[in-house]
Parts: structure tokens; C-alpha cells; sequence
């Protein structure tokens, strides 16, 4: 079935650092979803894209459909960015997300 | 915008019991999904709603659960005979449209005793 490898699982940095996190899709999918998972559960939007990059603030997303990838880079993080960040991607022809297995962040002052 | 709504928060029941859990979709969105998260499988699609029709519920198990969307401001999903495994948080979510940018809910913790 349709898979999406999030990557790392865990990551920790210190605030003002920055890093990458990556979702690898093992088939064509339409678009992309960044979330945070906020420490009351929530899950809150970041980016959605069918393609190209966006950028809010501090983070920037990119999303290549051909080559089956996204990415969600964070810089200059603060303590308030921590959280598990998950992806999620739909797949062609589907109405589900299908969501990756998430990375805990975790920023160290 | 008070986003997707989900009632209740936390439910709790007996094994054998039935749990109705609630959900209320952004106001004008067309779609509603409804999802479940474990710690072991993640966040796992349930099953979608495209103005008020069910579309798609091959995540639903086939027993037990069934998921409703009786007018455009609400959606139920049901487990009939909870057992331990239904322990989960149940997300519901929307989109103006199919194929369009999805908000959650922010779930309904179960938990079958």
C-alpha cells in the first residue's frame, strides 16, 4: 500500500539552530500536509502544498511529487517549537491521508 | 472560526458498552473525514463524507462501527460493543472540498475499560 517514511523520529536542537525533516513517499501523491501536534493534542496546520515550496515565518516547506519527497525546514527555533511534527500526503486517485509517523522535536534553551 | 468540534473529549466505557462520539465540520465544508490514532498504527483513515453521502469507509472495521452524517453540521461515528483494542483517539476533520487542505478536530480520547 501507499507509505509515507518520516524522518528522523526524534530530533533535538538548541534554540536558534535550525534542521530539516523529510517525508519520502513510495508512490505519486497528489499533495502534502504539515502538521504540529500541539501539547494539548491538537493537531495544527502548517503548510498545505500540491507543489513548490511555501514559507511562514521561520518555517519553509518544499513538496516534489515527482521525486517523492517533501520537506519541512525550521530555523532560528525557539522552546515553543517543540512538538511532534507529522506529515501527511494524499495520494492520487484517493481522499485519505495517509500520515507519516511523526518527529518529536524537541528545542533545548 | 471555531475550527472542527468534537464532543466529548474524553469518553470512557464499559467492554460491551456503546460509545456515540460527535463531531460538528467547519461550517461550509463539504467533506468530513473521520480518523483514528493509536501508538502502535499511527493516525489511520476511518472513513469520508462528501456532502452528507458516505464516499469512502474501507478504513472502517466491519464490525461494529459505523459512522453517520445525518445534515451538513454534524457527523456521528459509533462502536457498538467497544472492546479494549477501540481504545484510541478518534479524530474528525474537514475540507472545504475534496482534495483540499484538511482541519482536525481535536479528538475524542476512548477509552474501554
Amino acid at each position: 500500500g501507499d507509505q509515507v517514511e518520516q524522518s528522523p523520529s526524534a530530533l533535538s536542537l538548541h534554540e536558534g539552530t535550525g534542521s530539516a525533516l523529510r517525508c519520502n513517499f513510495t508512490t505519486t501523491m497528489r499533495a502534502v500536509q504539515w502538521f504540529r501536534k500541539n501539547s494539548r493534542g491538537s493537531l495544527i496546520n502548517l503548510f498545505y502544498l500540491a507543489s513548490g515550496t511555501k514559507e511562514n515565518g521561520r518555517l519553509k516547506s518544499a513538496f516534489d511529487s515527482k521525486e517523492r519527497y517533501s520537506t519541512l525546514h525550521i530555523r532560528d527555533a525557539q522552546l515553543e517549537d517543540s512538538g511532534t511534527y507529522f506529515c501527511a500526503a494524499e495520494s492520487s486517485g484517493s481522499w485519505q491521508l495517509i500520515f507519516g509517523s511523526g518527529t518529536q522535536l524537541t528545542v533545548m534553551p | 472560526n471555531a475550527g472542527v468540534i468534537q464532543t466529548p473529549r474524553h469518553k470512557v466505557t464499559g467492554k460491551g458498552q456503546e460509545a456515540t462520539l460527535w463531531c460538528e465540520p467547519i461550517s461550509g465544508h463539504s467533506a468530513v473525514f473521520w480518523y483514528r490514532q493509536t501508538i502502535v498504527q499511527g493516525l489511520e483513515f476511518l472513513t469520508y463524507f462528501r456532502n452528507q453521502a458516505p464516499i469512502d469507509d474501507s478504513g472502517m472495521p466491519k464490525e461494529r462501527f459505523s459512522a453517520q452524517m445525518p445534515n451538513q453540521s454534524h457527523s456521528t461515528l459509533k462502536i457498538q460493543s467497544t472492546q479494549p483494542q477501540d481504545s484510541a483517539v478518534y479524530l474528525c476533520a474537514s475540507s472545504l472540498a475534496a482534495n483540499t487542505e484538511v482541519f482536525f478536530g481535536k479528538g475524542t480520547r476512548l477509552t474501554v475499560v
